[in-house]
């Protein structure tokens, strides 16, 4: 079984550019998280889909973040325009079952996102 | 705010060593997660601990969740090179779901 990829792995681009993160759930996964880990600070949660609707989206720093999930499948994470302070880097995880820490979430390789 | 801490925050131990690292917060969680990262890699999940003073055995490792679930501990014994990695705790928020609040994690290094 596949598990959670994201593409790309890496990405550098000039402050002001934009730049849009993939994620690849595991098969059959309704529940999707994007988490972002900046220099030298904790993984922080972003956002959480079940299927295509936004479960929570309280962690998403400001409105030059969006985040979609058409027809409950894959998940794209656009920056625009990006700023130095959004480089770090983003995982993304996914669930099978409602839920955060009862049930396992899996977590992507991460985008390690470079603005400079 | 919910806040985890993590101690030490780096570790470099020689082969067959023991230790113990430590989470701690102020704030009661509902359940406590370890994972694991190496580099390039995502968390992987270790263990979840949901009841105050549960301990739970992962071969050399040894999980325990604080009484007042508020703290837990990692203690690994007889440390090996595979042992090396970012060892992250988190605790689960109770809002409509377990929403996951991640400590900075400890960095340990174990040498052959």
């Amino acid at each position: 079984e596949a598990g959670v990829t994201q593409f790309p792995s890496h990405s550098v681009i000039e402050k002001g550019q934009t730049v849009t993160l993939r994620c690849d759930p595991i098969s059959g996964h309704d529940n999707l998280y994007w988490y972002r880990r900046v220099m030298g600070k904790e993984i922080k949660f972003l956002l959480h889909f079940v299927k295509e609707s936004k479960q929570d989206e309280s962690g998403m720093p400001n409105n030059r973040f969006l985040a979609e999930r058409t027809g409950g499948t894959y998940s794209t994470l656009k920056v625009q325009p990006a700023e130095l302070e959004d480089s770090g880097v983003y995982f993304c995880a996914s669930s099978q079952l409602p839920g955060g820490i009862t049930d396992t979430q899996y977590f992507g390789p991460g985008t390690r996102l470079t603005v400079l | 705010t919910q806040l985890l801490e993590q101690s030490p925050q780096f570790l470099s131990i020689q082969e067959g060593e023991n230790l113990t690292v430590y989470c701690n917060s102020s704030s009661v969680f509902s359940s406590l997660q370890w994972y694991r990262q190496e580099p390039g890699e995502g968390p992987v999940l270790l263990v979840t601990v949901v009841t105050g003073g549960e301990v739970k055995k992962l071969k050399r490792l040894t999980f325990q969740f604080g009484d007042a679930r508020k703290d837990s501990s990692l203690h690994i014994t007889a440390a090996q090179p595979g042992d090396t990695g970012l060892y992250l705790c988190a605790g689960a928020v109770k809002t409509s779901y377990d929403k996951v609040i991640f400590g900075p994690g400890t960095s340990l290094s174990v040498i052959p």
